[in-house]
């Protein structure tokens, strides 16, 4: 069965820069949520959309945006980033209609130098 | 704001044993859904099983199940014959009845099977 694809993998980068997550739902799903998970800790909400809108928001910086575009990926845009922003950011989608059920990607680790 | 919390970090457990992780959440909520997810060496976070709250039997699915206990806001995961690829970070995590609801984790707890 098709899972959630998260590009790229790994990143690293120096502070000060840019990165740009991309999240691909598994299909159909039309519900996406962004978690950022540092070392040693659980995963922490930070955004999701339904229907290209935001659905929901949490701890997420105001140095990091995100969108959810017509085919239903998402991005997760991350700007000055510092070396706390160092972790593994993972995707997850669902349908709208099982929102509750959130199927995760394989994750990406962004490293900051 | 709900709470979750995992008061096992660790545990470790004997191949072909059964072990029972713990989990205890706070909501004011009446309908909402649990879940366990497990977390590999690998990091993929992957759903083991999930509980309905409007729902009094407790989920299973093959060696998992759950002991959902909604007045004690308890909810307890039990692995049978535990196999050597059930090592890993176990989260339970809550999600909220409304559309679009976040994921709140516990803390976790790393489970070590032995052969």
């Amino acid at each position: 069965a098709a899972g959630v694809i998260q590009s790229p993998r790994h990143l690293i980068k120096e502070k000060r820069e840019t990165a740009t997550l991309k999240c691909y739902p598994i299909p159909r799903h039309d519900t996406v949520y962004w978690y950022q998970q540092g070392p040693g800790q659980d995963p922490q909400f930070l955004i999701s959309f339904y229907e290209k809108m935001q659905s929901d928001k949490g701890s997420i910086p105001d140095r990091f945006s995100a969108q959810q575009f017509s085919d239903y990926h998402s991005e997760l845009n991350m700007s000055s980033l510092e070396l706390g922003d160092s972790a593994l950011y993972f995707c997850a989608s669902s349908f709208w209609t099982e929102q509750e059920t959130q199927y995760f990607g394989p994750g990406t680790r962004l490293l900051v130098l | 704001a709900q709470t979750v919390t995992q008061s096992q970090p660790e545990m470790s457990v004997q191949e072909a044993e059964t072990v029972t992780l713990s989990c205890t959440y706070d909501t004011s909520e009446n309908n909402y859904y649990l879940f366990w997810y497990k977390q590999p060496p690998s990091r993929q976070m992957i759903l083991v099983i999930r509980q309905e709250a409007y729902k009094q039997q407790n989920a299973t699915e093959n060696r998992f199940s759950v002991n959902f206990q909604k007045a004690a806001k308890s909810f307890s995961l039990k692995i049978s014959d535990s196999q050597l690829g059930d090592t890993a970070m176990y989260f339970c995590a809550f999600g909220g009845e409304s559309s679009g609801s976040r994921l709140t984790f516990g803390e976790g707890t790393q489970l070590t099977v032995n052969p």
